[in-house]
C-alpha cells in the first residue's frame, strides 16, 4: 500500500493552523474492522512518536491541538494552533497489510 | 508505560553481519524493527508477534535479517546478515499493542526507542 504525502506543509506562523493531508492507494480497513492509519512526529534528531491512530484517536498525553480525519483513502492531521514544537516532520502509516509503509513524510516549518 | 532501548549498532564492512538488540520494560505485543537512511524518511523492515509463531519482513531485507524475540528476557533481536551500504541507517525497535478487547487490531506502534546507528562501509 502506497501512502502519498506532500513533501511539505505550507508555512505557517505560531498560532496558525496547519494541515498535512496523506492519501492511500487502497483502503486501510483491516481484516478486524479498524482502520489502520496512524500519525507519527519525528522532531529534529528525536526518534519518531506517535502521535493519533485509527485515524482520529489521540495517544494519550498528546495534546488536544492535534486531530486526525479522513474516510476511505483520504487522511488530513490538523494542527489547531501551531507552537514551536510542533516544527518537524509527520509521517501517515498503515498497518492494514504487510509490508507496513509509512507516507514519505511532510516537514512543518514553522515562521 | 513501556521503555525500549536499542543497543548492537555500529560500523560494519559490507558483507558482514551484526545482531542488534531491543530491550523492553513492560508489556507488549508485536514488536517491529524500524529504520531511517540518513536524510531519509520511515521504513519499517521486520515485525514478530507476541509468541513468535509469525514473522513478517521488508523485501528489502527478506532472505538476509532475521527477526526474534525473547519474552522471558524481554528483548527483541535483530540478525543483520550479508550486509550492504544501503542498509546504513538509524534502527528503531518499536512495539505494537495487538489486538483490543473488541477484536480490532491496533495497526499503530505506540511505543519507539531511541534508535541505534549502523552504518556499513568499507
Amino acid at each position: 500500500i502506497v501512502l502519498t504525502q506532500p513533501p511539505l506543509a505550507s508555512p505557517v506562523t505560531l498560532g496558525q493552523r496547519a494541515s498535512i493531508s496523506c492519501r492511500s492507494s487502497q483502503s486501510l480497513v483491516h481484516s478486524s474492522g479498524s482502520t489502520t492509519l496512524s500519525w507519527v512526529q519525528q522532531r529534529p534528531g528525536q526518534p519518531p512518536r506517535l502521535l493519533i491512530y485509527h485515524i482520529s484517536e489521540r495517544l494519550s498525553g498528546v495534546p488536544d491541538r492535534f486531530s486526525g480525519s479522513g474516510a476511505g483513502t483520504d487522511f488530513t492531521l490538523e494542527i489547531s494552533s501551531v507552537e514551536a514544537e510542533d516544527a518537524g516532520v509527520y509521517y501517515c502509516m498503515q498497518a492494514t497489510q504487510f509490508p507496513i509503509t509509512f507516507g514519505q513524510g511532510t516537514r512543518l516549518d514553522i515562521k | 508505560q513501556v521503555y525500549m532501548v536499542e543497543s548492537g549498532g555500529g560500523v560494519v564492512q559490507p558483507g558482514r553481519s551484526l545482531r542488534l538488540s531491543c530491550a523492553v520494560s513492560g508489556l507488549v505485543y508485536g514488536l517491529h524493527w524500524v529504520r531511517q537512511a540518513p536524510g531519509k524518511g520511515l521504513e519499517w523492515i521486520a515485525h514478530i508477534s507476541y509468541d513468535g509463531s509469525r514473522k513478517y519482513y521488508a523485501d528489502s531485507v527478506q532472505g538476509r535479517f532475521t527477526i526474534s524475540r525473547d519474552n522471558s528476557k524481554n528483548t527483541l533481536d535483530l540478525q543483520m546478515n550479508s550486509l550492504r551500504a544501503e542498509d546504513t541507517a538509524v534502527y528503531y525497535c518499536a512495539s505494537d499493542p495487538g489486538f483490543d478487547n473488541n477484536g480490532f487490531y491496533s495497526g499503530y506502534f505506540d511505543f519507539w526507542g531511541q534508535g541505534t546507528p549502523v552504518t556499513v562501509s568499507s
